[in-house]
């Protein structure tokens, strides 16, 4: 089971910040938090991951609590493009480890 | 754009019959993990392959196999299949190494597999 809880739907306006919240209550110390999206019927996307330090690359940025038990991936100016399923995923360094995904976020960016 | 090359992208077989799909990793990775993603679902893990061996398995019966290649390339075949086998397959390549956490996963658009 995905480790990770998050909003089915979330709306946002073409041009504004969106805002996207991830809980991960029971994160463990090596755990690191994982962003992707999937724009309909393509491949997941990497978007940013990160620690315990807040993140930001040209796609975004990660904000994880100083607790680490929840986080937000932040896209600072939403386009019609941004439009999709994003997901949250905690992941540890051990050796083997994969992603497990849960159902995700579905972003809409309205004009 | 990841690198990662899936094919066939459709695929349209009958219960019972056995398919084979394949992946190219992106150059530089040695890593290849698989992922089966039914309608509406986010991916599940299928298993992944680290030098030719698999290196980690989901829940998922013996009829899910693979292979992975000397150039790192990878196969999953499925034997007997059943309509529930009708997906999204999704492979993603990776480079496992000292810092496993930041070894990111980089997936192919997948093959999408229908069962009849």
């Amino acid at each position: 089971d995905a480790k990770t809880t998050q909003p089915t739907s979330m709306d946002c306006a073409e041009g504004r910040a969106a805002n996207l919240p991830c809980n991960h209550s029971t994160i463990s110390g090596n755990e690191y938090v994982y962003w992707y999206r999937q724009i309909h019927s393509q491949g997941p996307q990497y978007i940013i991951h990160g620690l315990k330090n807040n993140e930001t690359n040209e796609m975004a940025s990660l904000i994880i609590t100083e607790d680490r038990k929840s986080s937000t991936l932040i896209l600072p100016h939403a386009t019609l493009r941004d439009t999709a399923v994003y997901y949250c995923i905690v992941r540890g360094d051990n050796y083997g480890q994969n992603f497990v995904f849960g159902p995700g976020t579905r972003l809409s960016v309205l004009p | 754009e990841t690198g990662v090359t899936q094919s066939p992208t459709h695929l349209i077989k009958t219960r019972g019959q056995q398919v084979t799909l394949r992946c190219s990793s992106q150059s530089g990775h040695n890593t290849v993990s698989w992922y089966q993603q039914a309608l509406g679902q986010g991916p599940q893990f299928i298993f992944q392959y680290y030098r030719e061996e698999e290196n980690g398995r989901g829940n998922f019966p013996p009829r899910f196999s693979g292979l992975q290649f000397p150039n790192y390339s990878s196969e999953l075949n499925v034997n007997a299949l059943e309509l529930d086998d009708s997906a999204l397959y999704l492979c993603a390549s990776s480079s496992t190494g000292a810092f496993l956490a930041k070894n990111i996963q980089y997936f192919g658009a997948g093959t999408r597999l229908s069962v009849l």
